[in-house]
């Protein structure tokens, strides 16, 4: 069964380094998500991306962040000046559709900032 | 403003029937998504309402119910590696946004 796949599964940074998480998407599907986990919190929606453009965002979602899609496959997601809260597990989601779809999940990346 | 709510933990015997609630207040409507999060792991799809009723799935089935804001899984023949976080989530307005519960930590005893 494809799967979305992310790397790294863990990344280990500086306060204020930049990073950038990656995905692969499931090859077929058009919509395309990342969220966060604070450990031992809940799952937060990020943003969502849809033809090449962000189709909707949260207010956590500030220009410290930005999302791509480089190329046909790929789907990353740039942390600019990393603070200590950032440190989190975040996931990136595929979906064919948007009605009645589910979202497919990745492993996740988790990130943490010493 | 937009809320989900589901009780923190419920305790349930192998074979049994659980139930687990959700009760949302959110701007707009497109869904209902049920998710499986086993600590450390991603969440996995578990069902999905979008109409009043009840959906089955095997062992799994949720209901809806639109006018009152609520949902809720059903799990039967409970097995131990039903131990989990359930996650309620509830696709807004749009159709992009998916707003998490916190999530209900089942544990299954034998």
């Amino acid at each position: 069964e494809p799967e979305v796949t992310q790397t790294p599964s863990h990344q280990v940074t500086q306060m204020g380094q930049e990073v950038i998480l990656r995905c692969v998407p499931i090859s077929n599907h058009l919509y395309f998500y990342w969220y966060r986990q604070i450990l031992g919190q809940k799952v937060e929606f990020l943003v969502s991306f849809y033809n090449n453009e962000i189709s909707e965002k949260s207010e956590i979602f500030d220009d410290q962040f930005s999302v791509e899609r480089p190329d046909g496959s790929n789907f990353t997601l740039k942390i600019r000046s990393t603070k200590l809260e950032d440190s989190a597990m975040y996931f990136c989601a595929s979906s064919r559709g948007i009605s009645n779809q589910p979202q497919h999940f990745g492993d996740g990346t988790r990130l943490s900032i010493l | 403003g937009q809320n989900i709510d589901q009780p923190t933990e419920m305790t349930a015997t192998e074979g049994a029937i659980v139930q687990i609630n959700c009760t949302y207040q959110t701007s707009g409507f497109n869904g209902l998504f049920w998710y499986q999060q086993h600590a450390g792991e991603a969440p996995t799809f578990l069902s999905y309402n979008v109409l009043d009723g009840l959906e089955e799935k095997g062992r799994f089935s949720s209901f809806l119910s639109r006018s009152k804001g609520y949902s809720y899984l059903l799990l039967k023949e409970l097995q131990m590696k039903d131990s989990a976080s359930y996650l309620c989530a509830v696709r807004g307005d749009g159709g992009f946004k998916t707003i998490f519960g916190a999530g209900t930590r089942l544990f299954v005893k034998a």
